[in-house]
């Protein structure tokens, strides 16, 4: 599976949109990007998946470069209850997740 | 549909003893998944199946632990003789297919004392 790469921590402002980025420059034609979030003590919720093309459901917005080594996910106006860890995710659908740590994101007042 | 269980939620126990936790995935997802998550990290992929076959193992997953499915629904992951260093999150996801979502439980956290 291929590795991904995302800051550790980012802020942002209640209302404001989030901008959360991802590389995985190794990602194979066949490989999907997912974005989970995770909030203190429970368990990974799926958030938004793509493969080439941009998608939006009514959670989040996400942007896949045309290389597809990169992907941003958006929450246009965030709020206190988006505070969590993000995990950006790529794998085939065929077996595990590999998660790296993702990114811590505190929206604040 | 009330999406992935795992029981007990939490759990406290002395080091050597044995441990068993279970997951009930959603109804008629065939692929079901353990992953381990210590604090401040990530999870880690431990195992899955599909169906009653367990098709993959970790080699986070030492000879203490052992995992079934045998009837192709529920799961249960056992660790025996735990250790100070088993504790963590252990965490259980399910999923239909190959190509689709694949959702979390809420967590069984294990303490070691």
């Amino acid at each position: 599976d291929a590795k991904t790469t995302q800051p550790p921590s980012m802020d942002c402002a209640e209302g404001r949109a989030a901008n959360l980025p991802c590389n995985h420059s190794t990602i194979s034609g066949n490989e999907y990007v997912y974005w989970y979030r995770q909030i203190h003590s429970q368990g990974p919720q799926y958030i938004i998946h793509g493969l080439k093309n941009n998608e939006t459901n009514e959670m989040a917005s996400l942007i896949i470069t045309e290389d597809r080594k990169s992907s941003t996910l958006i929450l246009p106006h965030a709020t206190l209850r988006d505070t969590a860890v993000y995990y950006c995710i790529v794998n085939t659908n065929a077996g595990k997740s590999t998660f790296g740590d993702g990114t811590t994101l505190t929206v604040k007042p | 549909d009330t999406g992935v269980s795992q029981n007990p939620r939490h759990k406290i126990t002395k080091r050597g003893q044995n441990v068993t936790f279970r997951c009930d995935p959603i109804s008629e997802h065939n692929r079901l998944y353990w992953y381990r998550q210590t604090l401040g990290q990530g999870p880690e992929f431990l195992t899955y199946f599909q169906n009653e076959a367990q098709l993959e193992k970790s080699r986070l997953l030492s000879d203490r632990f052992s995992a079934e499915r045998p009837k192709g629904s529920f799961s249960t992951l056992e660790i025996q003789r735990t250790e100070q260093g088993d504790s963590a999150m252990y965490l259980c996801a399910s999923r239909s297919g190959a190509r689709e979502t694949q959702y979390f439980g809420p967590g069984t956290r294990l303490l070691v004392l």
